[in-house]
């Protein structure tokens, strides 16, 4: 069974640049959560796509977008970087939408500069 | 919007002994259980034990239990035996409205000592 994988480990962008994060679900999970974890924060959903759909946002601007592929793999896309979207972003995988345990990737560090 | 406190920013425990970690939640709304997780240095966020709302008897997962009072709002986990290895921060997450939603405390930070 492979576990939840995240690419790149680490990023460097400097403000005003897009920028994409992946993320390959655990095998038969159809559902991914995308998290913001700040330094000394809690993770914050930003949102989940289950079965292809966005499946529940959190409150973030519509310049994080996402999408999920027929593999149930995701993407976070992050456009206009601002220094505050630095961070740790997690992805999670589950069964079934957020009813189940969720299973965390190794995360993506992110800084803007 | 729900708020998950942790009013502890670090603990420290010596290896062997237990150790309480304090998590309480301010919603009315006594529908959904409460998830514990740990996040060592490495960044993933790693499962440890979930108790449902209508379940009677508190969680155990092997050393770790869930010490969950309706009545308090609040959802404690209890970690025997400390380890080592248990180092790390751990942060507990609640569902929220109608579409689930896990709500994050800020986490505390454990540290065992030998």
């Amino acid at each position: 069974e492979t576990g939840v994988t995240q690419s790149p480990t680490h990023l460097i962008k400097t403000r005003g640049q897009q920028v994409t994060l992946r993320c390959s679900s655990q095998s038969g999970h159809n559902t991914v959560s995308w998290y913001q974890q700040a330094l000394g924060q809690g993770p914050q959903f930003i949102f989940q796509y289950y079965r292809e759909e966005e499946n529940g946002r959190g409150n973030f601007p519509p310049r994080f977008s996402g999408l999920q592929f027929p593999n149930y793999s995701s993407e976070l896309n992050v456009n206009a970087l601002e220094l505050d979207d630095s961070a740790l972003y997690l992805c999670a995988s589950s069964l079934d939408g957020f009813n189940n345990e969720q299973f965390f990737g190794p995360g993506t560090r992110l800084t803007v500069l | 919007a729900q708020k998950i406190t942790q009013t502890q920013p670090g603990m420290f425990v010596q290896e062997k002994e237990a150790v309480t970690l304090d998590c309480t939640y301010d919603t009315s709304d006594q529908s959904y259980g409460l998830f514990w997780y740990k996040q060592p240095s490495s960044g993933e966020m790693i499962f440890l034990i979930y108790q449902g709302s209508y379940d009677e008897q508190n969680a155990t997962e092997g050393r770790y239990s869930l010490n969950f009072q309706k009545a308090r709002k609040s959802a404690n986990l209890v970690i025997s035996a400390s380890q080592l290895g248990d180092s790390a921060m751990y942060f507990c997450a609640r569902p929220s409205g109608g579409s689930y939603i896990p709500t994050f405390g800020r986490g505390t930070s454990l540290i065992v000592h030998p």
